[in-house]
């Protein structure tokens, strides 16, 4: 699986747009970008995943880049309960057996 | 909805015990994972499973076994708990097939005196 790599930290207004970018120069044609958040003292949550391009749901919006070697995950109007460690990873697409890793992602602040 | 259940939520344990943290999942999934997560390290994956007694190292997979005698449970076990194998652990699952996300259960944070 592809390494990916995220700021360590950032800090974002309440209601404002957060902006989380993920570099994954070595991402494959199969890999696809998942995107997960972990509040403090829970698992991590999965928020959203993608290919190639952009999505969106209910929890924020994925957008990759043409060449997918970086993505950025949007929460469009930040809450305080957005506050959490957000980490992007990528998976290769109906793989068994792939050993899926975690960097250290980025922890964003929510500030009122 | 997904459901992944970690037995207990927090655990206190003597160095040198033998210690079994467990896993059950309620979504038929074939791979199954287990993470330690320490401040500044991330998520850290020791041992992942892909089968019914199917087993493979993670990263960290030094003082730990598994075993994966039933499809819906993954065990993680410290045959000899140790003071640096406190920390959070993470089960996860996920399915095979395409487009298939990982799911989390809540952890359970072990404490090794």
């Amino acid at each position: 699986d592809a390494k990916t790599t995220q700021p360590p930290s950032m800090d974002c207004a309440e209601g404002r747009a957060a902006n989380l970018p993920c570099n994954h120069s070595t991402i494959s044609g199969n890999e696809y970008v998942y995107w997960y958040r972990q509040i403090h003292s829970q698992g991590p949550q999965y928020i959203i995943h993608g290919l190639k391009n952009n999505e969106t749901n209910e929890m924020a919006s994925l957008i990759i880049t043409e060449d997918r070697k970086s993505s950025t995950l949007i929460l469009p109007h930040a809450t305080l309960r957005d506050t959490a460690v957000y980490y992007c990873i990528v998976i290769t697409q109906g793989a068994a057996g792939n050993k899926l890793t975690f960097g250290g992602g980025t922890r964003v602040l929510v500030k009122p | 909805d997904v459901k992944v259940t970690q037995s207990s939520r927090y655990l206190v344990k003597r160095t040198g015990e033998k210690v079994f943290l467990e896993c059950v999942q309620d979504m038929d999934h074939e791979n199954m994972f287990w993470y330690r997560q320490d401040p500044g390290l991330g998520l850290r994956l020791i041992y992942f499973s892909y089968d019914v007694k199917m087993k493979e190292k993670g990263d960290i997979p030094e003082g730990y076994s598994v075993s994966r005698e039933k499809k819906e449970r993954f065990s993680l076990i410290l045959e000899s708990a140790s003071t640096n194998q406190t920390s959070m652990y993470l089960c996860a699952s996920r399915d095979s097939s395409y487009n298939s996300p990982l799911h989390f259960g809540n952890g359970t944070r072990l404490t090794v005196t």
